[in-house]
């Protein structure tokens, strides 16, 4: 079945550094999906891209999708303490479920 | 506008007992899915529900059912508990009638099965 990995696994950063996380897919996606988490939380909707080589930026938040609509990944500019939390990919396959990633744990040191 | 609410927050078992766990989308949504994420790892789907029926379903064993109600709120049922079991439970709601996937996570339900 289809599989999504990210890497890396954690992820410590100085605050005012950048931060990526990329996402990879077993299989072709047709839609990919970014998710946070604050401990203790539940998973909160960022944003959805559909298109091959979509780029789309939140404020500080730039997220692409591959060519090959396989990978993604998200990119935080300097990042600052509210950064906190873990971010998730879920990638969906044409009709089929949304599956997961196991998630980057994103620490920021003030 | 109410967003996507579970009940209860937090619940103890004993492996072997019977579980209901309940959920109510946000409005205007018609679709939940529920997810199961265990300390450390993402969610994982276990079924979705739409017109009250059972859509899609993941990975679970059958002791693992739902339901959807005709307001659109779902109850997730798991029968003969193991200790893996143990979980945060997790209900999103999204709209099929828009086909957008946005999916509205609740707070979960924290399950501690002994």
């Amino acid at each position: 079945g289809q599989q999504v990995m990210q890497i890396p696994q954690y992820q410590h950063v100085q605050e005012g550094e950048d931060f990526t996380t990329y996402c990879n897919s077993s299989t072709t996606l047709s839609n990919i999906q970014w998710y946070k988490q604050r401990p203790g939380g539940h998973p909160v909707f960022l944003i959805q891209l559909v298109k091959s080589g979509e780029v789309k930026k939140q404020k500080r938040l730039t997220f692409q999708f591959g060519e090959a609509k396989k990978n993604s990944s998200l990119h935080i500019t300097a990042t600052q303490t509210t950064d906190v939390g873990t971010y998730f990919c879920a990638g969906r396959n044409y009709g089929q479920n949304f599956v997961f990633g196991p998630g980057t744990r994103l620490s920021v040191l003030p | 506008d109410a967003g996507v609410t579970q009940s209860p927050t937090h619940l103890i078992k004993t492996r072997g007992q019977q579980v209901t766990l309940r959920c109510s989308p946000k409005s205007g949504h018609d679709t939940v899915s529920w997810y199961q994420q265990a300390l450390g790892q993402g969610p994982q789907f276990i079924f979705q529900y739409y017109e009250e029926e059972e859509r899609q379903r993941g990975n679970f064993p059958d002791r693992f059912s739902g339901h959807q109600y005709p307001n659109y709120s779902s109850e997730l049922n798991v029968n003969a508990l193991l200790l893996g079991d143990s979980a945060l439970y997790l209900c999103a709601s999204s709209s099929m009638a828009e086909g957008s996937y946005e999916q509205y996570f609740g707070p979960g339900t924290r399950l501690t099965v002994t």
